[in-house]
């Protein structure tokens, strides 16, 4: 069974909007972490922002927010008025933490091709 | 400005060549990854390394092998290089706490022929 799923494999939006990515993960343990990374066309993966199992706010990072519902296993991206750089494959992660100290690697998703039309 | 840095960018190997893919991290992480990446189905992690000598198979191993005699360094063994192993090889290092961000060389675009 698939970690980590992105159900949007591309998407077109307006400069300005708001756009979500969305991502679900899968894992029973109690400790794991979820990231955000960038890849533009030039194809250097660039880390977005972070967010805890056990952090109880909402991640943010200037533009970029994380909308985590644990319940529902899920991290969408929030990117707030959107740039024509924004444009790139955006890739959902998940890390799952060892009882004693220490964590797996990242486990990705298939990635969302994000295009932002002027 | 810290740095990951895979030995070549492209490489185009015949069918049954041995080839190593080197990666070199100066950031001192004791974790260090190899990714393949091909369109549509993101990254898979192939190994990855949590301390010198030591490797654990990620999700797709077979076909691969990895060495890592020093901290900094982590090398990928393709023992007899197929077709189906052209693509895209990402190497990553990060710390070994959980919330800690995977720094990612620029890749290596691997042919084989």
């Amino acid at each position: 069974a698939q970690k980590i799923t992105q159900t949007q494999p591309g998407m077109f939006v307006q400069e300005k909007e708001a756009v979500t990515l969305d991502c679900t993960y899968d894992t029973s343990d109690q400790s794991y972490g979820l990231f955000w990374y960038k890849q533009p066309s030039s194809g250097e993966m660039i880390f977005l922002i972070y967010q805890g199992s056990y952090d109880e706010q909402n991640a943010t990072e200037g533009r970029y927010s994380l909308n985590f519902q644990k319940a529902r296993k899920s991290a969408n991206l929030v990117i707030s008025a959107s740039q024509l750089g924004d444009s790139a494959m955006y890739f959902c992660a998940m890390r799952e933490g060892y009882s004693g100290g220490g964590a797996d690697g990242l486990t990705f998703g298939k990635g969302t091709h994000l295009i932002i039309q002027p | 400005d810290v740095k990951v840095t895979q030995s070549s960018r492209y490489l185009v190997k015949r069918t049954g060549e041995k080839v190593f893919l080197e990666c070199v991290q100066d950031m001192d992480h004791e974790n260090m990854f190899w990714y393949r990446q091909d369109p549509g189905l993101g990254l898979r992690l192939i190994y990855f390394s949590y301390d010198v000598k030591m490797k654990e198979k990620g999700d797709i191993p077979e076909g691969y092998s990895v060495s890592r005699e020093k901290k900094e360094r982590f090398s990928l063994i393709l023992e007899s290089a197929s077709t189906n192993q052209t693509s895209m090889y990402l190497c990553a290092s990060s710390g070994l706490q959980l919330n800690t961000e995977a720094f990612f060389g620029q890749g290596t675009r691997l042919t084989v022929v």
